[in-house]
């Protein structure tokens, strides 16, 4: 079974904060994604992530993919209250398209 | 848009009756999927099909759940004899599917139906 973890669980920060949450597994996915999903709402794709040691910017959120692919990172810089929500990252490998998700970092960004 | 839609987005229903929940995936993706989310918790997977097929029906709880999926587009889930702890967001989602290609596995997610067993 291909577990995901994620950390922290639970993160409450100030408005302009930095943060870093983590997704890892024992596991090699073949390619990994993160997800945002607010309250009430589905989770909605920020990035897929493909390449081992690849790195993307989406304004001031950065995504980086392990190099032994086995664990991501997501950092947001100058946190806003719209930064928060569930953060999810999924994982996929092989041929096979179950894709195993995380349990989330859910995020409070105070102004 | 066209994108994935849920029906319906509340369900309320009394112990021991049958629900029906619907899933309409963006048209062209072959892929869909169902989760179920408790308060505060993350995705739990329940069923996956490629096409009209479900090569992983790993994940339902109990043979109380099914589901099945027509034409390749709409999918039923179908649960008997509903219990309290079945009340939960159960989330649609569909993806491309095309196995060659990673972004394939992008997951599009409807907004949910929240069922509430009383």
């Amino acid at each position: 079974t291909q577990l995901l973890e994620q950390s922290p669980q639970f993160l409450s920060i100030q408005e302009g904060e930095n943060l870093t949450v983590y997704c890892n597994s024992s596991s090699v996915f073949s390619s990994l994604q993160w997800y945002r999903q607010e309250p009430g709402e589905g989770p909605v794709l920020l990035v897929t992530v493909v390449t081992g040691g690849e790195v993307k910017k989406l304004k001031r959120l950065t995504f980086q993919f392990g190099d032994a692919r086995k664990d991501s990172s997501l950092h947001i810089t100058a946190a806003q209250p719209g930064d928060t929500g569930l953060y999810l990252c999924a994982g996929t490998s092989g041929g096979y398209q179950k894709v195993t998700f995380g349990i989330g970092t859910k995020l409070q960004v105070i102004p | 848009g066209a994108g994935v839609s849920q029906s319906p987005s509340n369900k309320v229903t009394e112990k021991g009756k049958d629900v029906e929940l619907r899933c309409d995936p963006i048209s062209g993706h072959t892929a869909l999927y169902w989760y179920r989310q408790s308060l505060g918790q993350g995705l739990e997977f329940l069923i996956y099909f490629q096409g009209n097929s479900a090569p992983d029906k790993s994940g339902l709880p109990s043979d109380r759940f099914s589901a099945e999926r027509t034409g390749g587009s709409v999918s039923t889930l179908t649960i008997q004899r509903t219990q309290q702890e079945d009340s939960a967001v159960y989330l649609c989602a569909s993806s491309p599917g095309t196995a060659s290609l990673s972004f394939s596995y992008e997951q599009y997610f409807g907004p949910g139906t929240r069922l509430t067993v009383t």
